[in-house]
């Protein structure tokens, strides 16, 4: 079966601290991957996506950039955070562009 | 911007009671997918609908895509505590190249 971990769980950074969030996918092959922030309760806010490895796509242009060095690993990066990057931040993955998503657990970031 | 607009945005009622969540959009979507998200964690998909005009259940909660492909809706029967969690709901909008767009969530509680 499909399993999606995501990490750290909680996070807390100063304002400027450079971010790394890492994402990985096991039981599939060449998922679609995707980094969504969702706001305190409400609905979700799609940051980056990824077809293939090296493939990335920006939703939103932000301080945050995303990697995808190996087929089933993606990774969210800063290099100098700031306060309004604070957030759940989520990982999912498909296995179609038109297929359901599949979600981690999340991460919690704060940036003080 | 496309916009699948979901009601209510939050919902107390105590226990035994019956409830709709909709979401609307002048959008047609190729299909639609409800989640349930619980506190610090990811979302979870309870169920895809495809075809217009479409029920499926699931134990309490009934989902309905609308005829058009433009509206879905929720109904639980007799909520139980154990319903209580964000709802969303997420479309892949045909008239946008298939993005998947997302509802800003229902948030429900259920009162024992």
């Amino acid at each position: 079966s499909q399993t999606i971990h995501q990490w750290p769980a909680t996070l807390v950074q100063p304002v400027g601290s450079p971010l790394s969030l890492e994402c990985t996918v096991e039981g599939t092959s060449n998922p679609n991957l995707y980094w969504y922030r969702q706001a305190a309760g409400r609905g979700l806010q799609l940051l980056f996506y990824s077809v293939g490895i090296g493939q990335i796509s920006s939703e939103v242009p932000q301080n945050l950039s995303a990697s995808r060095p190996q087929d089933r690993q993606f990774i969210l990066s800063s290099k100098k955070l700031l306060l309004s990057d604070s957030g759940f931040y989520l990982c999912a993955w498909s296995t179609t562009r038109n297929s359901p998503l599949h979600f981690g657990n999340g991460t919690r970031l704060t940036v003080t | 911007t496309q916009l699948l607009e979901q009601s209510p945005q939050f919902l107390s009622i105590q226990e035994g009671e019956n409830l709709t969540v909709y979401c609307n959009s002048s959008s047609v979507f190729s299909s639609l997918q409800w989640y349930r998200q619980e506190p610090g964690e990811g979302p979870v998909l309870l169920v895809t609908v495809v075809t217009g005009g479409e029920v499926k259940k699931l134990k309490r909660l009934t989902f309905q895509f609308g005829d058009a492909r433009k509206d879905s809706s929720l109904h639980i029967t007799a909520a139980q505590p154990g319903d209580t969690g964000l709802y969303l709901c997420a479309g892949y909008d045909m008239d946008s190249n298939y993005q998947l767009i997302w509802g800003a969530g229902t948030k429900l509680i259920i009162k024992p």
